[in-house]
């Protein structure tokens, strides 16, 4: 089975701290994304990699930067954390080829104070 | 306008009962078709996705494309308790481009 893991289930940081989240999968998988989940909104990309040090912005990145110095690992990035970036942040994975077949991990709950 | 719009629900429905879950799009580009399952307080799983138009049946679970109407549907025969979650409906134009998600049915499933 895909394994999909993030560092840390839920997350409480005070406004202007930078907040890194972490995600590895253990699949070898080309393809890595980051989204933000809020009610009424859905599930929203805020940035994806394909490759190694490659990424692509999605419809939300202002506020955002990632990391990717791993193929398994791609981390997010709040450099000043907002009350308006309190969300769920989900991160998935999938092969090369498939961007359509995603791999979530169980998310991180996030609330900015 | 959403690209994608997904029925609201919430949807409450008895056990054994026949469950419809809908979406509609506007791009017509989308090709692939994906439902997911997501329980709560866990990410999505992907249950089922589609090429282009036509059925698809696994088990329970069937997911039919129209794409002359720009409407999928995901259809649960014989629903159970276990059942109970947001599905999502997902669309991506080609094999290497991003996803677009509905915002989601909550289904419950009542013994």
């Amino acid at each position: 089975d895909v394994k999909v893991t993030q560092s840390s289930r839920y997350l409480v940081k005070r406004t202007g701290e930078k907040v890194f989240l972490e995600c590895v999968q253990d699949m070898d998988h080309e393809n890595m994304f980051w989204y933000r989940q809020d009610p009424g909104l859905g599930l929203r990309l805020i940035y994806f990699s394909y490759d190694v040090k490659m990424k692509e912005k999605g419809d939300i990145p202002e506020g955002y930067s990632v990391s990717r110095e791993k193929k398994e690992r791609f981390s997010l990035i709040l450099e000043s954390a907002s009350t308006n970036q309190t969300s769920m942040y989900l991160c998935a994975s999938s092969f090369g080829g498939r961007l359509y077949e995603q791999y979530f991990g169980p998310g991180t709950r996030l609330t900015v104070t | 306008q959403k690209e994608v719009e997904q029925d609201p629900g919430p949807l409450s429905v008895p056990e054994g009962a026949i469950v419809s879950l809908n979406c509609t799009y506007s791009n017509s580009a989308f090709q692939y078709f994906m439902w997911y399952r997501q329980y709560s307080r866990k990410g999505p799983e992907l249950l089922m996705y589609t090429y282009s138009s036509g059925n698809k049946e696994d088990g329970r679970f069937t997911a039919q494309v129209d794409k002359s109407s720009k409407y999928i549907s995901l259809f649960i025969r014989d629903s159970q308790p276990s059942d109970s979650a947001t599905y999502l409906c997902a669309m991506s134009a080609t094999n290497a481009g991003k996803s677009t998600f509905g915002d989601g049915t909550t289904l419950t499933v009542k013994p």
